[in-house]
């Protein structure tokens, strides 16, 4: 059966300094990866996707950005945080094939800017 | 762009069904999904409608009109652990294209003894 790991599960960083999260997909292969964000009490917003190794379509122009090494292996990532990044990522794994594919969530990370 | 619609909260007695609407308007339609998030965790898949009709799963139903644009979701026989935030989602690209979702803001279901 297929598993996503995601950590940490909790974060707390200072504005301006750097942010790395890992998101690994175990049991399948060649996976569409997604990173989503949610604010608090608000819906999820949809950062980044990926079809496969090496490339990222990025939907919302802003200070983060992904990287996909491997083929399920899917990174988020700052240079900078600011005050505004604050808020619950969640990775995202969903099958190639077949429209009826749901998205499958990792259990996200809880990131506090202070 | 995208448009989904969803009630912000909603409050029903254990036992009791509640129907959560959701109406969307999008720029394409590549199926419906409904999915359960509880408070700090992450979202989990409970359904998935392309045609219009209700899909059933045990005490949970979708029911999905693509003429008009809008789905429900039933719960029956409502439990206390059913509090939680149901999310609707639609696809608006084919699979080949992202498979990516696009999401309502959520409904807040609180369940009351």
């Amino acid at each position: 059966s297929q598993t996503i790991h995601q950590w940490p599960a909790t974060l707390v960083q200072p504005v301006g300094s750097p942010l790395s999260l890992e998101c690994t997909v175990e049991g399948t292969s060649n996976p569409n990866l997604y990173w989503y964000r949610q604010a608090a009490g608000r819906g999820l917003q949809l950062l980044f996707y990926s079809v496969g190794i090496g490339q990222i379509s990025s939907e919302v122009p802003q200070n983060l950005s992904a990287s996909r090494p491997q083929d399920r292996q899917f990174i988020l990532s700052s240079k900078k945080l600011l005050l505004s990044d604050s808020g619950f990522y969640l990775c995202a794994w969903s099958q190639t094939q077949g429209s009826n594919s749901p998205l499958h969530f990792g259990n996200g990370t809880r990131l506090t800017v202070t | 762009g995208q448009n989904i619609d969803q009630p912000t909260e909603m409050t029903a007695t254990e036992g009791a069904i509640v129907q959560i609407n959701c109406t969307y308007q999008t720029s394409g339609f590549n199926g419906l999904f409904w999915y359960q998030q509880h408070a700090g965790e992450a979202p989990t898949f409970l359904s998935y409608n392309v045609l219009d009709g209700l899909e059933e799963k045990g005490r949970f139903s979708s029911f999905l009109s693509r003429s008009k644009g809008y789905s429900y979701l039933l719960l029956k026989e409502l439990q206390m652990k059913d509090s939680a935030s149901y999310l609707c989602a639609v696809r608006v690209r084919p699979f080949n294209a992202g498979n990516m979702l696009t999401f309502g803001g959520g409904t807040r279901l609180m369940v009351k003894p």
